[in-house]
């Protein structure tokens, strides 16, 4: 199983800063399978990316996904109110399906 | 725009068996282009992948779960149910249901990244 480790676990920004969260895999991720949600309290989480880099439909650009092998990286290049939020990363390369910890970020 | 909806008791005693269904409406559940799966979140925690399934019925568990879990489909009403046997205060939790993309040869099967979810059911295991 892959374990997926985020950090850091919580990151505190202010709004229009940028924002640099970590997913580091246990072994490499095949192909690059590798997604990031964002989820906000009381709600189901939302694909922000999947590919390690391919947005999904209706995310905003200032989302951006990097990384290959066991090193990704999510960015927000320009924070607004309504992304602060936990953020997760899954990796689907192999079975079992599994998840990072997540991120919290926060207003400082 | 594909909508799903997890329905169920709120409330399982322990060693008894938890069961939901997941209703998918605007779209089919039959697709060969997708799984359908189920994830859970402990309050306060993360998440964690229980099993997918294919339309065909193929199903596909984390081995975690694998001896406690059933996930079934009916294709007729668009719909796939999750059992969960002898549960403990353990498996409180957030359950979703969501589609799996991404589908890719056999070797991968049961993976993919989830979206849509549902908004997700509250099941308390608790005597």
């Amino acid at each position: 199983e892959i374990v997926l480790t985020q950090s850091p676990g919580t990151l505190s920004l202010s709004p229009g800063e940028r924002a640099t969260l970590s997913c580091r895999a246990s072994q490499s991720v095949s192909s690059s399978y590798l997604a990031w949600y964002q989820q906000k309290p009381g709600q189901a989480p939302r694909l922000l990316i999947y590919g390690a880099s391919s947005r999904a439909t209706g995310i905003p650009d200032r989302f951006s996904g990097s990384g290959s092998g066991t090193d990704f990286t999510l960015t927000i290049s320009r924070l607004e109110p309504e992304d602060f939020a936990v953020y997760y990363c899954q990796q689907y390369g192999s079975s079992p399906n599994t998840f990072g910890q997540g991120t919290r970020l926060e207003i400082k | 725009q594909l909508q799903l909806q997890e329905s169920g008791p709120g409330l399982v005693k322990p060693s008894e068996t938890l069961s939901l269904t997941c209703t998918v409406s605007g779209g089919s559940i039959s697709s060969s282009s997708y799984y359908w799966g189920w994830i859970r979140q402990p309050p306060g925690k993360g998440l964690e992948w229980i099993g997918s399934i294919y339309y065909s019925g193929s199903t596909y568990y984390n081995p975690s779960l694998k001896s406690r879990v059933t996930i079934s489909v009916d294709t007729s009403k668009n719909q796939f149910s999750l059992k969960l046997s002898s549960v403990t205060a353990a498996d409180t939790a957030v359950y979703y249901c969501a589609r799996l993309g991404g589908v890719r040869g056999i070797a991968a099967a049961g993976t993919g990244w989830f979206d849509p979810w549902g908004q997700g059911t509250l099941v308390t295991v608790s005597s």
